[in-house]
């Protein structure tokens, strides 16, 4: 299996501020990558696919990059809405793998 | 509304078996394959099952060992998990999820793009 692993687990940053998630895969996967947002007690939701497409309806605050085993989520100016846990996922196997999750809480 | 709503979820002893259902609504269910992903408290996301969209192509997690079995029913809008010999690590919040193609740069991606809301399993 592709093993995605996340850093850092977490991280404390304020209203305002940039933030950047790191996610890198056992292999290379090419631009196959996603990132979700959960909310305590949520649904995880479809933030980014492909590695840089933002979904319908996602802040332009929010952007991926990356190709090949790393990747980058950047937050740009946080909003108190994005305190919450991110994760990210390879769809090149279809035997599907998370990364271990990101929390980003308030400073 | 496209929705999915998962039901079924229980307080179930060691060894016992459980099966839980995701209801779709407001797409066409039949065009669509579907996951499981569970989540254990505190934890995670973890994928469980894939199944295509008319129930021929279906995949599941190794660390299953063959205790989860993913199925459709396409006429109901439908999707169930039979869960069998539970354990206490089974113990989680259980999303159904569906699977979508996009296209871009010359190449189909997949993403879940749609999720229930999640019905919780506990094993003790």
């Amino acid at each position: 299996d592709i093993q995605m692993t996340q850093s850092p687990s977490s991280l404390s940053a304020s209203v305002g501020d940039r933030v950047s998630i790191t996610c890198r895969a056992s292999q290379s996967i090419g631009s196959y990558l996603n990132w979700f947002q959960q909310k305590p007690g949520k649904a995880p939701e479809l933030l980014i696919y492909a590695a840089s497409v933002l979904y319908s309806g996602v802040p332009s605050r929010f952007s991926g990059s990356g190709s090949g085993t790393d990747f980058t989520l950047t937050i740009n100016s946080l909003q108190p809405e994005d305190f919450a846990t991110y994760y990210c996922q390879q769809s090149y196997s279809t035997l599907w793998t998370f990364g271990q999750g990101t929390k980003v809480e308030i400073k | 509304e496209v929705q999915l709503v998962e039901s079924g979820g229980d307080l179930v002893q060691p060894g016992g078996s459980l099966r839980l259902s995701c209801a779709a609504s407001g797409f066409p269910f039949s065009n669509f394959r579907m996951n499981w992903v569970r989540q254990a408290p505190g934890k995670g996301l973890e994928w469980l099952s894939n199944i295509g969209p008319s129930g021929s192509t279906i995949s599941h997690a190794d660390s299953l060992r063959g205790r989860f079995t993913i199925s459709r029913d396409n006429a109901k809008n439908s999707l169930y998990l039979q869960m069998n010999s539970l354990r206490d690590e089974d113990t989680a919040v259980y999303y159904c999820a569906r699977d979508r193609d996009y296209y871009g740069s010359g190449t189909y991606y997949r993403a879940f793009d749609l999720w229930g809301q999640g019905t919780m399993v506990t094993v003790s």
